[in-house]
């Protein structure tokens, strides 16, 4: 398998602060995918990053393929911003796609 | 941000019985995924197709799952004799070309 793993598990923010949330995975990927889930259990896609950086409005991510790595910083962060967030990497082997276990993000007042 | 529709939204089935799942990709996508996400909140890949066929597929899905992609159709994910630990929200995303996916709502699926 690909392990990914994505720390924190969890996050606490309040209104207006801002983070960065990590996923790490143990092989070269083609890519990593980010999405939120909200409480209703819809995934919002975010980014999709083959290299480098994109950003759009208060997010920005990361890719590192060499390092093994990705990021997602969220700035400015608004009470809509909570839910979980995955990162999904895609191996370089073949079309499948696998998770990472979340991070859990509660932006509070 | 999403035009991916799944129907339907739940489906409760008894142990044993059969559960279908549909899903219409957004146009123009010719690749489809299905995912598995468990009270846990644990995803795991199932399928995948290009246009109608099979790129990739996990060994459950081989076993007890069936799917499909016909051409002018819903595609589909068949459950043949549902387990409890079936039990799952079943995802469905479309993508251009296995880089950005788009996913629909999902059916929850509750097997008594």
């Amino acid at each position: 398998g690909m392990p990914v793993e994505q720390n924190p598990p969890a996050l606490s923010l309040y209104e207006g602060a801002e983070s960065g949330l990590r996923c790490n995975f143990s092989t070269t990927m083609k890519g990593v995918q980010w999405f939120q889930q909200n409480h209703r259990g819809r995934l919002i896609t975010l980014f999709y990053l083959a290299q480098g950086t994109k950003e759009n409005g208060r997010l920005k991510s990361t890719f590192n393929s060499k390092e093994r790595y990705s990021t997602l910083h969220i700035k400015d962060a608004q009470l809509e911003d909570s839910g979980t967030y995955f990162c999904a990497v895609e191996g370089t082997g073949g079309y499948k796609v696998v998770f990472g276990s979340g991070t859990r993000l509660l932006v509070s007042p | 941000n999403s035009k991916v529709i799944q129907t339907p939204r739940y489906l409760v089935k008894g142990q044993g019985q059969k559960a279908k799942m549909r899903c219409i990709p957004e146009k123009g996508h010719p690749v489809v995924f299905w995912y598995q996400q468990n009270k846990n909140n644990e995803f795991k890949f199932l399928i995948n197709f290009q246009n109608q066929e099979v790129l990739q597929q996990i060994d459950m899905t081989e076993k007890r799952f069936s799917a499909e992609c016909p051409s002018n159709s819903p595609c589909s994910l068949e459950i043949q004799s549902s387990e409890a630990g079936d039990s799952a929200l079943y995802l469905c995303a479309s993508s251009v070309n296995q880089d950005t996916q788009y996913f629909g709502p999902g059916t929850r699926l509750l097997v008594l």
